[in-house]
């Protein structure tokens, strides 16, 4: 069964201070890997897109990365406008048009 | 910027009542979603679309119906609100091999 996890649930940092989240997945044949930024009372934010083991996409503050079995998104010196909730989606080759989703990482940035 | 449109922003109505939630985007995409978001969980697919006259059930979608009679309009309707679908409601739309873009979506309240 095609599963995606995100850890921690929640994170609090120091502005300034780096960390990473998690996305691990199972599925059947991974098509892309997309992370999303949720503020409150808003739609998912897309961020990032990829595709295979290796790819990296970076934008500011925030690095993506990819392995065979789970992504992480990097934040480096995050700030308080960093605060949101990260979602983590994949599309795999069984079910090419549907994605699922992780239940995020809320993460807030304390100035 | 995506442009994705969803009324009304907030309902909150009488159980019993039949309800249709609008989602219109502007970009000529062919595929369209509805998910349902409850705090701490992920997006669950009710409704999806691949194009005009084609619609498809995700694992929520036996209380609710949806048409896609035109490219830009995905309307969802639930016949009978009940409370327990008082939740979040998010329309995305994407073209292939594109991310989903997502509209900020519709609080339902059923009382």
């Amino acid at each position: 069964e095609d599963q995606v996890t995100q850890s921690p649930e929640a994170l609090r940092l120091q502005e300034g201070e780096s960390s990473s989240l998690n996305c691990s997945y199972t599925v059947s044949g991974l098509r892309g890997l997309f992370w999303y930024r949720q503020d409150p009372g808003k739609g998912p934010e897309f961020l990032f897109t990829l595709y295979s083991a290796g790819e990296e996409k970076e934008k500011e503050r925030l690095k993506a990365t990819l392995t065979k079995k789970e992504s992480f998104l990097h934040i480096t010196a995050p700030k308080p406008e960093d605060s949101a909730t990260y979602l983590c989606a994949v599309q795999t080759a069984n079910t090419g048009n549907q994605f699922y989703f992780g239940t995020g990482t809320s993460l807030t940035v304390i100035p | 910027e995506a442009d994705i449109y969803q009324t009304p922003r907030y309902l909150v109505i009488g159980t019993g009542k039949k309800i249709t939630l609008e989602c219109s985007q502007t970009m000529g995409h062919d595929k369209m979603y509805w998910y349902q978001q409850d705090p701490g969980m992920e997006l669950h697919l009710i409704h999806y679309s691949y194009g005009v006259n084609s619609t498809e059930k995700g694992d929520l979608s036996s209380e609710s119906t949806v048409s896609r009679i035109r490219t830009e309009h995905f309307p969802l309707t639930l016949e009978s609100a009940r409370p327990s679908h008082t939740s979040q409601y998010l329309c995305a739309s994407r073209s292939s091999n594109q991310p989903q873009h997502f509209g900020d979506g519709t609080r339902l309240s059923i009382l």
